[in-house]
């Protein structure tokens, strides 16, 4: 079946340091891409998505791209701040209602 | 603008007690309905779906139920709860492509 699998964490970074989490899946067919950030004590926002094979999204900095090739769709920032410190859940979905979710990486940007 | 509501935020219970979460939607008709589970150090895990009024769907079995009453209003309950049962719980609106999460409910069963 379909299904997400996102690096394990937790992630430590210092502030500025360059962030990768990577992300992978398994899916038929043609699956849309997405990026969710769950800040301390709140739910979850949708950070980016991506529709298609080569679509990169992107958002606050943050940038992913739909690899179909490698299946992946690694999530990178270039200069990480504290308030980025959260739980990252990368996810798919298809032309339906479901979502799948990977099991979420938390990082840690230290001053 | 749509919005979602769910409450209470938290939430400490017996083991054994009854549980009524509520969420609630604004701003849109005939929304598509969600309720997800985040247990402690692992990921979503998609408990009910429901697509209308009185249509619920169940993705895993366990001692919870879900119920739609009204059209923007989506309720999930439990007779008695078991201590596996803690966790937080999440509403969720919309579908493709993207969902749009109302700010939990953290639930600790004792």
């Amino acid at each position: 079946g379909d299904s997400v699998t996102q690096m394990e964490g937790p992630v430590t970074l210092s502030e500025e340091a360059f962030l990768t989490i990577n992300c992978t899946y398994t899916a038929t067919g043609y699956p849309s891409l997405f990026w969710y950030v769950q800040y301390p004590g709140e739910g979850l926002q949708l950070l980016l998505k991506a529709t298609k094979a080569d679509d990169k999204g992107s958002n606050k900095g943050f940038e992913a791209t739909y690899r179909k090739e490698t299946t992946s769709f690694h999530l990178e920032k270039g200069s990480v701040q504290v308030s980025d410190s959260a739980v990252y859940f990368c996810a798919l979905s298809k032309a339906g209602n479901q979502f799948y979710f990977g099991t979420g990486t938390s990082l840690t940007v230290i001053p | 603008s749509q919005t979602i509501h769910q409450w209470p935020a938290t939430l400490v219970q017996p083991v054994g007690s009854p549980l009524s979460l509520e969420c609630t939607v604004e701003g849109t008709s005939n929304p598509n309905l969600y309720w997800y589970r985040q247990a402690a150090g692992r990921g979503l895990q998609l408990l009910f779906y429901s697509v209308g009024i009185g249509q619920i769907s169940s993705e895993v079995p366990q001692n919870l139920s879900a119920s739609r009453p009204q059209d923007r209003q989506f309720i999930l309950s439990s007779k008695k709860l078991l201590l596996s049962d803690s966790g937080f719980y999440l509403c969720a609106w919309g579908g493709f492509p993207g969902y749009t999460f109302g700010s939990g409910t953290r639930l600790t069963v004792v």
